[in-house]
């Protein structure tokens, strides 16, 4: 079956560090790949996706290539701020046969940026 | 416009009681899922309903566990006889349909069941 492995928190960083959160994931034919944040008491906000092999997703500074030879998705910033602490969702969805988008999420990784 | 509300934000519950969670999706979302979050694990898909079906629930325990969306009100997923495996993060997300562009799903906050 489908799966998505990140890299395990929690990672701690200075403020306008560099950032890489590695994922990589195990998929059958060709699943879309997403990066989800979720900030302290809120649900899931998708933060970036890419549809299609070497696609590049980016928002808010954060960029991710999917990586079909590698099978990686790894979320880069080049300089974060406190703002940005978070735990950080790494996903691919792939569509079933009941013509749904059926998620599969990696176990989060937690981001804290200190001043 | 209120996203998605879950509700009760944390839950406790004894071993063998009733849990009932509650998702209202985003206004103009005709489509519902749940998610489990177990402890140091990433969410796992449960169950995907529209209103007043269940499409696919291949995620969900044979046991215990079901789920519904009603044409009035908020979807609930029902846990009967709770266990302390059932401890968890329930995560509930909706989408506008199951077509490609309009079919990103938006999360709710969760809800924190604790079975004691």
């Amino acid at each position: 079956g489908n799966s998505v492995t990140q890299m395990e928190g929690p990672v701690t960083l200075s403020e306008e560090a560099f950032l890489t959160i590695n994922c990589t994931y195990t998929a059958t034919g060709y699943p879309s790949l997403f990066w989800y944040v979720q900030y302290p008491g809120e649900g899931l906000q998708l933060l970036l996706k890419a549809t299609k092999a070497d696609d590049k997703g980016s928002n808010k500074g954060f960029e991710a290539t999917y990586r079909k030879e590698t099978t990686s998705f790894h979320l880069e910033k080049g300089s974060v701020q406190v703002s940005d602490s978070a735990v950080y969702f790494c996903a691919l969805s792939d569509r079933t046969n009941f013509g749904n988008e059926k998620l599969t999420f990696g176990t989060g990784t937690r981001l804290t940026i200190i001043p | 416009n209120a996203g998605v509300m879950q509700n009760p934000r944390h839950l406790v519950r004894r071993r063998g009681q009733e849990a009932r969670l509650r998702c209202s999706p985003m206004k103009g979302h005709s489509h519902v899922y749940w998610y489990r979050q177990l402890p140091e694990e990433g969410l796992k898909f449960m169950v995907y309903l529209q209103k007043e079906n269940i499409i696919d629930e291949s995620g969900m325990p044979k046991e215990r566990f079901s789920a519904e969306f009603p044409k009035e009100g908020p979807s609930i997923l029902r846990i009967q006889q709770v266990v302390r495996g059932d401890s968890a993060a329930y995560f509930c997300a909706s989408s506008r349909s199951g077509l490609a562009e309009y079919n990103e799903q938006f999360f709710g906050p969760g809800t924190r069941l604790t079975v004691l």
